[in-house]
């Protein structure tokens, strides 16, 4: 099993839509956990953190986070074309902070 | 705040040269990791560099190299390089004690 794993998708969501985008992680312990924004041709973009269990929200964005079951999510309401980028997971594990592991990355597709 | 920069933006090499990238961190940030981002393995975690120290390494060859300077500005040098070394090399800083970590623009690396 990968240490952490995305659909690559393309997901694709009408615009005003939330976009549900999922991530699966390898239980080592303590871990944070990153969702990273990438434009086509840029460098990615923090756009939410998330350390315990729950929701985290942040204007149209909530990460969700559930270590039992070993997943993290990324919520996004009223989804707007200029969401459509590549969306990445990353987690960090407790002694290695400097060290993301990231995920492939969700494409996602907001259409008009 | 001024962002992560990084120089030069895009290089071209051939096989067997060197290479030296630089970037400069946040303003306050000590931290400087290193990440190499290919279509086919995504983005891996190279090094990170604390203090002018290597604090953290991922699993590339010793022609991976890196150095940071008083500053905490940081440099990573790529020797003998390879067509498989074409990527796109960014580079992240962070607060010490914080968990964030943020992109600059990234350098795009073309072996020929």
């Amino acid at each position: 099993q990968k240490e952490v794993e995305q659909n690559s998708g393309p997901l694709s969501v009408p615009e005003g839509a939330i976009a549900s985008l999922n991530c699966t992680y390898s239980d080592r312990g303590s871990q944070s956990f990153f969702w990273y924004r990438q434009y086509s041709g840029k460098s990615p973009e923090l756009i939410m953190s998330i350390y315990s269990n729950g929701d985290k929200e942040d204007g149209r964005f909530t990460a969700q986070l559930n270590k039992a079951s070993q997943y993290v999510s990324l919520l996004i309401r009223d989804s707007q074309p200029s969401d459509s980028a590549t969306y990445l997971c990353a987690v960090s594990w407790t002694g290695t902070a400097s060290k993301l592991t990231f995920g492939t990355g969700t494409r996602l597709q907001v259409t008009l | 705040k001024a962002g992560v920069t990084q120089t030069p933006r895009y290089l071209i090499k051939t096989r067997g040269q060197q290479v030296t990238l630089s970037c400069s961190p946040i303003s306050g940030h000590r931290s400087v990791s290193w990440y190499q981002q290919t279509p086919g393995q995504g983005l891996q975690f190279l090094f990170e560099y604390f203090s002018e120290t290597q604090r953290n390494k991922g699993n590339f060859p010793g022609r991976f190299s890196g150095r940071q300077f008083s500053n905490s500005r940081s440099e990573m040098n790529v020797s003998t390089l390879e067509l498989g070394d074409s990527a796109l090399y960014l580079c992240a800083s962070r607060m010490d004690q914080a968990h964030e970590q943020f992109f600059g623009p990234g350098t795009r690396l073309t072996v020929l």
